[in-house]
């Protein structure tokens, strides 16, 4: 079975500084990866995805998550946070071989606050 | 990518009664999905709506309390059955498609449910 850990249920950055969401997996086949953003009162909005090609993957809004195998991780980063960014991100993974790209299994979130 | 349109987007229900919510897609999709955000927490699959037939359920999600039905490619709907309070959550509809070019999920804005 398939399992995401998010480290840290709260994060909070100045603007201007480093981003780091941290996510590991567990899976007993190649997975692919999705990082998902949550708005409020919104619905979630995919901001990148690893699926086997280029282990380093540039999303949207100057995001970008690397895989390591080694490491079973897939941590999302952003050089330089903006205001716009505080929402709830959430870690997926899903099993393209046997239950399709679609069918995620998520992680449990993380909220990202960003002061002045 | 596609439109997702969930109706109601939010609705406050008494217990007991129960509420069905539609997922409107504007283009044909093959896999449909209904997930489960309960208040601070993560997203949980409920089940995969299959056209045609009987919606494929997750461990801890029975039809008899969460019926789906999907006609067509482009609709789903779910509806949540006697329910009580443990029952308010956002409840998210996802769509896609299969094959290997079609590698992520797309979700709708999400109906949030109140059950007093």
């Amino acid at each position: 079975a398939q399992s995401v850990t998010q480290l840290g249920s709260h994060v909070s950055v100045s603007e201007g500084a480093l981003v780091l969401l941290r996510c590991n997996y567990s899976s007993s086949v190649p997975p692919y990866l999705f990082w998902y953003v949550q708005y409020p009162n919104q619905g979630l909005q995919l901001l990148l995805k690893y699926t086997s090609a280029a282990t380093l993957v540039k999303g949207i809004n100057g995001f970008e998550a690397e895989f390591k195998k080694s490491e079973t991780s897939f941590h999302l980063t952003k050089p330089s946070a903006h205001m716009s960014d505080a929402a709830e991100y959430f870690c997926a993974v899903s099993d393209p071989e046997n239950t399709g790209f679609q069918k995620l299994v998520f992680g449990t979130g993380t909220r990202l606050l960003v002061s002045p | 990518s596609a439109v997702i349109s969930q109706k109601p987007s939010r609705d406050i229900c008494q217990r007991g009664t129960s509420l069905t919510i539609q997922c409107q897609v504007d283009s044909q999709v093959t896999m449909m999905f209904w997930y489960r955000q309960q208040p601070g927490q993560s997203l949980t699959l409920i089940a995969t709506a299959n056209q045609g037939s009987e919606a494929t359920y997750e461990s801890g999600f029975v039809i008899d309390k969460f019926p789906i039905s999907r006609p067509n490619l482009t609709f789903s709907t779910l509806t949540v059955s006697n329910m009580s309070p443990e029952d308010s959550s956002i409840y998210l509809c996802s769509v896609g498609n299969r094959g290997s070019r079609n590698t992520e999920a797309f979700f709708g804005q999400g109906t949030r449910l109140t059950v007093v």
